[in-house]
């Protein structure tokens, strides 16, 4: 059963677009994460929010950044795409503190042209 | 930080056999550990948590090992079915605040 939903499920873009994708979870949880999974199916984490506050941002573009309105939503917007962008972005949620497990939404597809 | 290899990158069983996949972490620290099944276009569905405290864990149609002295965990598919197609996912972690660092992920393919 889903419970992470993200849209668009896929977008095809042109290289300069800034693009947005939205991420809710109506699981109550209290962190939000998005990874970006590449063609050789590589997941790397890219943000993680916790309580409105950013609590990891690794060696991404600075043209990544995320948004959230309150705990519930996490969006990622791309502020001027690149073709090395493209990829699947997967969004997660869990429960704060170790061990609580991540629960996917089913990814959005990036094609930058 | 912390690094994990999974293998083989591709499986191709035949139904009703077994399958074994293999992940190596590196970090001592990690203490929580994940395995995903991904099926096409889907994200990832979790197969099973595991904890440093516990060994060795059943699900339906799989087992799930842990071995701390090597740091290695390991997914027996046990008597494949078609539905088990699909690409898994080993994931270790630490610290929630950082997320979980991923396999490569393993294609399984079973056939007739």
């Amino acid at each position: 059963e889903t419970a992470v939903f993200q849209t668009p499920n896929y977008h095809v873009t042109q290289v300069g677009n800034e693009v947005s994708f939205n991420c809710k979870q109506t699981l109550g949880h209290d962190t939000m994460y998005w990874y970006k999974q590449d063609s050789k199916k590589l997941l790397k984490i890219m943000f993680s929010y916790n309580n409105k506050q950013l609590i990891v941002n690794e060696t991404v573009p600075r043209r990544f950044s995320p948004q959230s309105s309150d705990k519930a939503h996490l969006n990622l917007r791309i502020k001027s795409v690149e073709p090395e962008d493209s990829a699947v972005y997967l969004c997660a949620s869990s429960l704060q503190g170790a061990g609580n497990t991540l629960y996917f939404g089913e990814g959005s597809r990036l094609i930058v042209v | 930080g912390e690094q994990v290899e999974q293998r083989p990158p591709h499986l191709s069983v035949r139904e009703g056999d077994s399958a074994v996949i293999i992940c190596t972490y590196t970090d001592p620290n990690s203490y929580y550990f994940f395995w995903y099944k991904q099926e096409p276009g889907a994200g990832l569905q979790l197969l099973m948590k595991v904890f440093s405290s516990t060994e060795i864990n059943e699900g339906q149609g799989f087992t799930v090992l842990l071995n701390k002295k090597d740091k290695q965990l390991s997914l027996n598919l046990t008597a494949a079915h078609p539905g088990d197609s699909a690409v898994y996912f080993c994931a270790a972690g630490n610290n929630y605040a950082q997320g979980l660092t991923f396999g490569l992920g393993t294609r399984v393919s079973v056939f007739p």
